[in-house]
């Protein structure tokens, strides 16, 4: 297993336009996690799921954010109607549910640029 | 709410200097505590973990230590190297594994 994949690693736009990133997570995961990092900060939690139920959504997905994990494998974070403040490194994290224990791999992100 | 504060940075040492970033919590009850680190041009990777008081979690040479009296969870490293250079970030999971996560310290090691 070669870790968690993110697709594309890079994203220019234009502002107004739909985008969609992909994740693929360790293989064996049942918990998918997206997050967004601005420059200068830490990761801010955006969404996650177990298997394909997508269990909580952060107030920072705001109604043009939507995120998928049909098959309870891949997932998709799709933005509509990209902002300027859309601009930020997205990153997928996968881990095997182990409460406390839990350790979340993550994937090298796919940084979106909305001009 | 629950947070994590980290120490700011950029921090610059020397080879073979002793290395502490400071990381502090404020939660309602114990979280399990990390140390993640991202290399240039690489993704986050778990660096070290404690989940209960007193632990202590230990990696390439670095330690850190879950206080529950000063709240606190601060990286150290007794003799760091070049390519310790990196951006490092404290993180808490409250119970619900997702991770919440400071701001991140850039640290880069001279020759």
């Amino acid at each position: 297993d070669t870790g968690v994949s993110q697709n594309p690693r890079h994203k220019i736009t234009k502002r107004g336009q739909n985008v969609t990133f992909r994740c693929d997570p360790i293989s064996e995961h049942n918990r998918l996690y997206w997050y967004r990092q601005t420059l200068g900060q830490g990761p801010e939690f955006l969404t996650y799921f177990q298997n394909e139920a997508q269990l909580e959504k952060s107030r920072l997905l705001s109604d043009r954010f939507s995120a998928e994990r049909p098959k309870g494998s891949f997932s998709t974070l799709e933005i509509q109607r990209t902002e300027q403040g859309d601009s930020a490194m997205y990153l997928c994290a996968s881990s095997l549910s182990q409460g406390r224990n839990t350790e979340a791999f993550f994937g090298q992100g796919t940084r979106l640029t909305v001009v | 709410g629950d947070s994590v504060t980290q120490m700011e940075g950029p921090v610059t040492l020397s080879e073979e200097a002793f290395l502490t970033i400071n990381c502090t919590y404020t939660a309602t009850g114990y979280p399990s505590l990390f140390w993640y680190v991202q290399y240039p041009g690489e993704g986050l990777q778990l660096l070290l973990k404690a989940t209960k008081a007193d632990d202590k979690g230990s990696n390439k040479g670095f330690e850190a230590t879950y206080r529950k009296e000063t709240t606190s969870f601060h990286l150290e490293k007794g003799s760091v190297q070049v390519s310790d250079s990196a951006v490092y970030f404290c993180a808490s999971n409250f119970g619900n594994e997702k991770l919440t996560f400071g701001t991140g310290t850039r640290l880069t090691i001279i020759p």
